[in-house]
């Protein structure tokens, strides 16, 4: 199986910051990297698939990029609705899996 | 506007049976890979298992394979988990998500989630 690992585990930052999280896979999965966001109490949210895709309705201020096995997600300005724990899973063999998780927490 | 609904989550003895049901809506049922996630409390994320449009294709997480098996009745737009033998660490919410593709790709769509407690 492939196993992915994000880091960091957990940071806090502001309003406005830009932020990074980095995804690694055990093997390279070419661009099949996927990005979620989950509050709360709430079921997870796509945000960026083919490791550098918007998914329809999420806004500009996240990006996706990377290939292989190391990949990112960038939040540019931190707003304050995105304060969650995201995620990332590879789809490019089942089983399909995920990141550990990064928890944004407010500074 | 797509609608993913699942329903049959409880309380069951280690060793026992469920079977969860997903009905799904606003979309084409049939062309798109359906699959359950599920989370322990306090934990991540975790794929347990997929299944193509047609229902022939099957995909599951080791830990899951051989005591939990998912089908689709597409005449009735319902995904369904039957889930024998469960165990202590089965204890998580179950979510279901619509595929963006018609392979196991990645989840554009969940429902709510549905708690599944196994505990004697």
């Amino acid at each position: 199986d492939i196993q992915m690992t994000q880091s960091p585990s957990s940071l806090s930052a502001s309003v406005g910051d830009r932020v990074t999280i980095t995804c690694r896979a055990t093997q390279s999965i070419s661009n099949y990297l996927n990005w979620y966001q989950q509050k709360p109490g709430k079921a997870p949210k796509l945000l960026i698939y083919h490791a550098s895709s918007l998914q329809s309705g999420v806004p500009s201020w996240f990006s996706g990029s990377g290939s292989g096995t190391d990949f990112t997600l960038t939040i540019s300005s931190l707003q304050p609705e995105d304060f969650a724990t995201y995620y990332c899973q590879q789809s490019y063999m089942t089983p399909l899996t995920f990141g550990q998780g990064t928890k944004v927490e407010m500074k | 506007e797509v609608q993913l609904l699942e329903s049959g989550g409880g309380l069951v003895q280690p060793g026992g049976s469920l079977r969860l049901s997903c009905v799904a809506s606003g979309f084409s049922f049939t062309k798109y890979v359906m699959n359950w996630v599920r989370q322990a409390p306090g934990k991540g994320l975790e794929w347990i298992s997929g299944v193509g449009g047609s229902g022939d294709s099957t995909y599951y997480e080791d830990s899951v394979k051989g005591r939990f098996i998912i089908s689709r009745d597409n005449s009735k737009n319902t995904l369904y988990l039957q889930m024998n033998s469960l165990r202590d660490e089965d204890t998580a919410v179950y979510y279901c998500a619509k595929d963006r593709s018609g392979w196991p790709e990645s989840f554009d769509y969940w429902g709510q989630g549905t708690l599944v407690t196994v505990s004697s």
